[in-house]
This record gives structure tokens, sequence and C-alpha cells, in this order.
């Protein structure tokens, strides 16, 4: 079974609208982290927004924010107001076993985003 | 400006070279990682290091073997190419917060390297 699920391959948004992104997990461990990276056309994966297990609010950073919900094991990432620069590959990731280090990150198959002017 | 350097942004070999695929980091990072990405398949880890001289296998680990003689130097080495291992190989490395504290593991990658098996 997978452990991270991305359903959509490809989205289009208008520039200026929210997006959602989907990510669903699959886990039994009580301690991970929830992950967001960004791919651009030009290749090198770029960090937006982490997720811990434990945390009780959603995490945001500017325009990004992750709709954690725990219970069904979702960290959907939505991006307000879609900016050309946006297009891009985007993966969720998981870190499984935060409180030992030698630990992996499994990710999801992607989503490509393109935002329409 | 933090950096993971890739030695190779584009190879061309052919089947049953020996390749060399070499990653830098100079963020005095714990952890290292080699992954490889295909179109529909995400980002798959074939191997990764937590110290010096260690290593783990990752999900794909067949074909593929690694080194890491230094902290900050972690190679991926193909010891016989096969036109199967053509892909793009990204490199990445984190540090250990402890604790699960934010941001923990968040990953650096390097630029990437496209290596094509003829």
């Amino acid at each position: 079974a997978q452990k991270i699920t991305q359903t959509q391959p490809g989205m289009f948004v208008q520039e200026k609208e929210a997006v959602t992104l989907d990510c669903t997990y699959d886990t039994s461990d009580p301690s991970y982290g929830l992950f967001w990276y960004k791919q651009p056309s030009s290749g090198e994966m770029i960090f937006l927004i982490y997720q811990g297990s434990y945390d009780q609010q959603n995490a945001t950073e500017g325009r990004y924010s992750l709709n954690f919900q725990k219970a069904r094991k979702s960290a959907n990432l939505v991006i307000s107001a879609s900016q050309l620069g946006d297009s891009a590959m985007y993966f969720c990731a998981m870190r499984e076993g935060l409180d030992t280090n030698a630990g992996k990150s499994t990710f999801g198959d992607g989503t490509t985003l393109t935002v329409k002017p | 400006d933090v950096k993971v350097t890739q030695s190779s942004r584009y190879l061309v070999k052919r089947t049953g070279e020996k390749v060399f695929l070499e990653c830098v980091q100079d963020m005095d990072h714990e952890n290292m990682f080699w992954y490889r990405q295909d179109p529909g398949l995400g980002l798959r880890l074939i191997y990764f290091s937590y110290d010096v001289k260690m290593k783990e296998k990752g999900d794909i680990p067949e074909g593929y073997s690694v080194s890491r003689e230094k902290k900050e130097r972690f190679s991926l080495i193909l010891e016989s190419a096969s036109t199967n291992q053509t892909s793009m190989y990204l490199c990445a490395s984190s540090s250990f917060l402890g604790g699960g504290g934010f941001r923990a593991n968040v990953l650096t990658f390097g630029a990437g390297s496209r290596l094509t098996v003829l």
C-alpha cells in the first residue's frame, strides 16, 4: 500500500484564485511529519511547509497553508492567490519516527499545477 | 547560501559502464539521501546515510551502492549501468533536530543529475 497518495496528477487554476492539492497518508507511527515540496521546471526541489503529527494548529507559510485532518489522514496544501510562478510539480512527503535519526522521507507521485493568466 | 551540490547535471553512459554520482553538502548535516525520480512514480529512495560510513537501504537499492567516507560527501555508484537506470537522480541532506522539533528533517536537495544509459 502506498504511504503517500496524491490523487491529482494535474491541476489548473486561474491566476489570483486559491487551489487545494490533495494528499493522504498512511502510517501507524504516532510521531511523524508531513512536508510539501515544490519542483519548478528547473528541477530543484524547494521546501514549502511542514506539519508535525502533534501540532495542534494547521501550518501556514505566507500564501501556503496545510489543511491537516489527522483522523482522515489527510494533509492538503492550500495555495492562496495563485501566481504564474506557482506553476510547478508539488510533492507531499512523510517522515515517520521523528524521534529517531535513522529515518527516511516517503514521497507521493506529485501533482502538476498550472496557473493560467 | 547553504547548498547541496551534485557534481554532474547531465551524464550519458553506456550499458555496463561504472557510474559515480557525487553529492556534497556544506551544512554539516548528518543525514544524506539518494532518490531517483521517474515520471508518474514520484521520488523513490535508493539509499540513505545517517552518519559517516553508515548506510541504509531504501526502497529500491538493487543495482546501486553508496559510499560515505566523509560527512559532507555521499556518492552513488552504479556498478554496471543498465538502460532501466536512466533517470533523474536527486541527492538530499537533512539535520536531525531531535524530538521532532519544528522543521525536523526538512530535506535540502541538489539540482539533480539526469543520467541516460544507452
